[in-house]
């Protein structure tokens, strides 16, 4: 169980355009999705932590404008990449915090990933 | 500030035990991760210590020491699949995950 689909799993894009990266909880409820990038031979960045019905809170340095995040239903969290560049190619990778019945945090499970290249 | 240490890179051979470190501070403190990652694919749950002491889960085993700030991932009998890197991730007190920047673990015959 809980497990998180990530579509699509890879994109080319040409330089200006927009692209968007859906992830959807498959059979539970992501109150809280969070989206990370990482670049060759590095760890996790976190981008943004977004709570279902509200706004994203981005991290220091990630611009909002340009990384859009939407999470309008316990089920659907998208990313989109607005007027691309090169330097925004990675692998978008997005994440929700799965908790047990109890009420406590079991774990995080994570979406396949997204290899964004930007040309 | 927050960080997390562990070595950038290790080698083993197959059939062997590597036992990889991982060392935390974090302003506050509930639980440390362990994951896997294949290249180009997203991480996969390993393991997730809250108390002190060791969880044994098959062929992988996780410690946790809270007063030295000390994790390892042991991982025994390595088959050549386990070559990845493996990423170790602390929760602080406002339930960010603090990550490390991981090691990748090559398997030789």
């Amino acid at each position: 169980g809980a497990v998180v689909s990530q579509h699509p799993s890879w994109v080319i894009c040409k330089s200006g355009t927009s692209v968007k990266i859906e992830c959807r909880s498959l059979d539970f409820q992501a109150t809280t999705m969070f989206w990370y990038r990482q670049f060759p031979k590095q760890s996790l960045m976190l981008m943004a932590t977004s709570n279902e019905g509200s706004k994203a809170t981005y991290e220091q340095g990630v611009e909002k404008d340009k990384f859009l995040i939407n999470h309008a239903s316990l089920t659907l969290s998208t990313l989109t990449v607005t007027s691309a560049h090169p330097e925004d190619s990675s692998f978008y990778i997005c994440s929700a915090s799965v908790m047990e019945d109890q009420g406590g945090l079991y774990g995080y499970t994570f979406g396949s990933g997204t290899r964004l290249t930007v040309v | 500030g927050q960080n997390i240490d562990q070595p950038t890179e290790m080698t083993a051979t197959e059939g062997a035990i590597v036992q990889i470190n991982c060392t935390y501070q974090t302003s506050g403190f509930n639980g440390l991760f362990w994951y896997q990652q294949h290249a180009g694919e997203a991480p996969t749950f390993l393991s997730y210590n809250v108390l002190d002491g060791l969880e044994e889960k098959g062929r992988f085993s996780s410690f946790l020491s809270r007063s030295k700030g000390y994790s390892y991932l042991l991982l025994k009998e390595l088959q050549m699949k386990d070559s990845a890197s493996y990423l170790c991730a602390a929760l602080n007190s406002n339930y960010q995950l603090i990550w490390g920047a991981g090691t990748k673990l090559i398997i030789k015959p």
